[in-house]
């Protein structure tokens, strides 16, 4: 298994609305990734987890919230999200931060687009 | 600061044409460099990665790179377009495994 699944595909939210994104890899990785991307516009790294544990927060507002709880699943909970959240949610994972030596190849999932009403 | 270019925001090219994607980076160390193509409403997909050795790297679907250093370039390179090959190409170079620098893209047309 070779992949980084996304679900769901779509989701329409309201702006008082709470919902979660979920990203799953079987691959062993260590480290996975949330990414929000505008269309056009390349990735931006929002969260990474290392071990589980939540290495970087790119200055994220807090109605986004990571959770990871197990090393194969990663969520973003979503929370009174803004119009301007509307974007692409992209979960990607890499093999092991320590025994690559700190530089490793990131795998991506198909992402989840997101429009908030 | 580190920083990575595509100079072409957009590219149109014939189907069976051969095409070139430029990507140029600034990184003070040698650096790891990838590209990856993104299809409309997909996620990114690799193509192709440079960690060290043989500095003109094969990839998947076709692909190739090759590396300069005295350029500070990583072009992307694929003898013969298909229109399956249409999509958003991004370059990107890897400071650490948590710190990946894309570059701002390439959208590929092709013409049948």
């Amino acid at each position: 298994d070779t992949e980084v699944t996304q679900t769901p595909k779509h989701l329409v939210m309201g702006m008082t609305n709470k919902k979660s994104l979920k990203c799953e890899q079987h691959m062993g990785h260590r480290a996975m990734y949330w990414y929000k991307q505008k269309a056009k516009k390349p990735p931006e790294l929002m969260f990474v987890y290392s071990y589980e544990k939540l290495s970087i927060n790119e200055s994220v507002p807090s109605r986004f919230s990571p959770e990871c709880p197990n090393s194969s699943l990663l969520n973003l909970h979503l929370h009174a999200l803004q119009p301007e959240d509307s974007a692409l949610y992209l979960c990607a994972s890499s093999p092991d931060p320590v025994l690559a030596g700190g530089l490793e190849t990131q795998y991506f999932g198909p992402g989840t687009r997101l429009l908030v009403l | 600061a580190q920083s990575v270019t595509q100079p072409d925001i957009h590219i149109t090219v014939s189907e069976g044409a051969s095409l070139e994607l430029r990507c140029n980076y600034s990184y003070g160390a040698t650096p790891y460099l990838f590209w990856y193509v993104q299809s409309p409403g997909q996620g990114l997909q690799l193509l192709l990665k440079y960690f060290s050795g043989d500095t003109l790297v094969q990839g998947i679907k076709g692909f190739e790179a090759e590396f300069k250093r005295s350029q500070s370039s990583f072009n992307l390179r694929k003898p013969s377009v298909h229109w399956s090959d249409a999509a958003e190409y991004f370059c990107a170079v890897g400071l650490s495994y948590d710190k990946v620098i894309f570059g701002p893209g390439t959208s590929l047309s092709v013409i049948p």
